[in-house]
This record gives C-alpha cells, sequence and structure tokens, in this order.
C-alpha cells in the first residue's frame, strides 16, 4: 500500500501566519491527492482535490500544489477558524490511504 | 441540497453483530461511489472501502477485508457497513462519505455523514 507521511505532525502558528504543510507518497501518485480539514469533534472537510483543485466554497487562502510523490497545502493567512488537523488523501491506487494528520495549533 | 444521513451511535459486546447505515439524498445515488471512512478515539482517519451504488462494485481496504461488509440499497438509496461479530478493537467513528465518478480531475470526499460512534464493550 502507499504511505502517505506528512510533515510537521504539528505546528503552531498565529493569526495571519503563512503555514505549509507536506505530503510525501512513497511511490508516484500523479495529482491523485487531496486535502482535508478537520476540527475538533467535528466531520471532515474537503479543501483540495486532484492536488491543486479547490473545493467550491473553500476559501481562496487554500491552495494545494505538487505531483508524483511531494504535496503542499498551503494557508496563505492563517484565520482564527483554521486551527485544526489536516490531513492529504491518495487515490491513485487501492487501497487509499490517509497520512497521518499535522495538527496545527496557536 | 446534498445530505449523507447515518444511523445513530451503537453500544454492542464483543461477538455481537452490527449493521450501520447511510442514506442518501438530493442527489442521484446510483452516480456516486458512495463509502467508509474509520476514526478510532483521537486517531488519524482510515479508509474502510467503498461501494458504487450504480453496479455494486465493492473495493476494500486490506486492513478491513473479511472483518466487514458494505453493502447498498439502491430502492431506498441507503449504503450499509456490517459486522458480523465485533471486536473492542472496533470501537470508532465510523463516516460514510461520497465521492464523484470522474474520468477527469481525481475528486476527493466531497461529503461527509455526520458519523456514527460504535462502541464495543463488555
Amino acid at each position: 500500500a502507499i504511505q502517505l507521511t506528512q510533515s510537521p505532525s504539528s505546528l503552531s502558528a498565529s493569526v495571519g501566519d503563512r503555514v505549509t504543510i507536506t505530503c510525501r507518497a512513497s511511490q508516484d501518485i500523479r495529482s491523485a491527492l487531496a486535502w482535508y480539514q478537520q476540527k475538533p469533534g467535528k466531520t471532515p472537510n474537503l479543501l483540495i482535490y486532484d492536488a491543486s483543485s479547490l473545493e467550491t466554497g473553500v476559501p481562496s487562502r487554500f491552495s494545494g500544489s505538487g505531483s508524483g510523490t511531494d504535496f503542499t497545502l498551503t494557508i496563505s493567512s492563517l484565520q482564527p477558524e483554521d486551527f485544526a488537523t489536516y490531513y492529504c488523501q491518495q487515490f491513485d491506487s487501492y487501497p487509499w490511504t490517509f497520512g497521518q494528520g499535522t495538527k496545527v495549533e496557536i | 441540497e446534498v445530505q449523507l444521513v447515518q444511523s445513530g451511535a451503537e453500544v454492542k459486546k464483543p461477538g455481537e453483530s452490527l449493521k450501520i447505515s447511510c442514506k442518501g439524498s438530493g442527489y442521484r445515488f446510483t452516480g456516486y461511489w458512495i463509502g467508509w471512512v474509520r476514526q478510532m478515539p483521537g486517531k488519524g482517519l482510515e479508509w474502510v472501502g467503498i461501494i458504487y451504488p450504480g453496479d455494486s462494485d465493492t473495493r476494500y481496504s486490506p486492513s478491513f477485508q473479511g472483518q466487514v461488509t458494505i453493502s447498498v440499497d439502491k430502492s431506498i438509496s441507503t449504503a450499509y457497513l456490517q459486522w458480523s461479530s465485533l471486536k473492542a478493537s472496533d470501537t470508532a467513528i465510523y463516516y460514510c462519505v461520497r465521492r464523484p465518478f470522474s474520468y477527469g480531475p481525481v475528486p476527493g470526499f466531497d461529503y461527509w455523514g455526520q458519523g456514527t460512534l460504535v462502541t464495543v464493550s463488555s
């Protein structure tokens, strides 16, 4: 199975900061990657699909990039409501797998 | 409005069987994949499996193959996740998810159910 490794596992940031989370795949997954946000006690929410496409309704401060094995989720200016855990997921081959998550804290 | 509405929380004993459900509405049920994701207490997300209601094509994660069964009843736009013999390690929140069918950009899980908490304890 393809392994996804996110870094860092957690980070501390302030409102207004630019935040970057990386996701590295154990093999080439082309652009078959999605990013999700999960707030405590809430359902995950799709942010980015196909590595760089913004899901409808998601603020434009979120962006995704990368292809192959290295991917990035960027939050251009962190807002109070962005403090959450972020997960990447690959859809290139079964079994579809998630990264271990990155917790963004104040 | 697209909705995935899951059945309520369950408390079961080890060895018991269970079937939880996920009802889709607001879209053409047979045109989208519907699947399940597990989240154990305080842990990350794990993909369980997925089914295409149009033809019942089903895929499982090897971690869950043989441990659960995914099925669908198209007539009532409902998907199911079932266990024949629960273990304490099955304790988790189970989310149902929808995934568009696409020949182009690779989609993600665009809608999630509210989650069903399954607690297995003697």
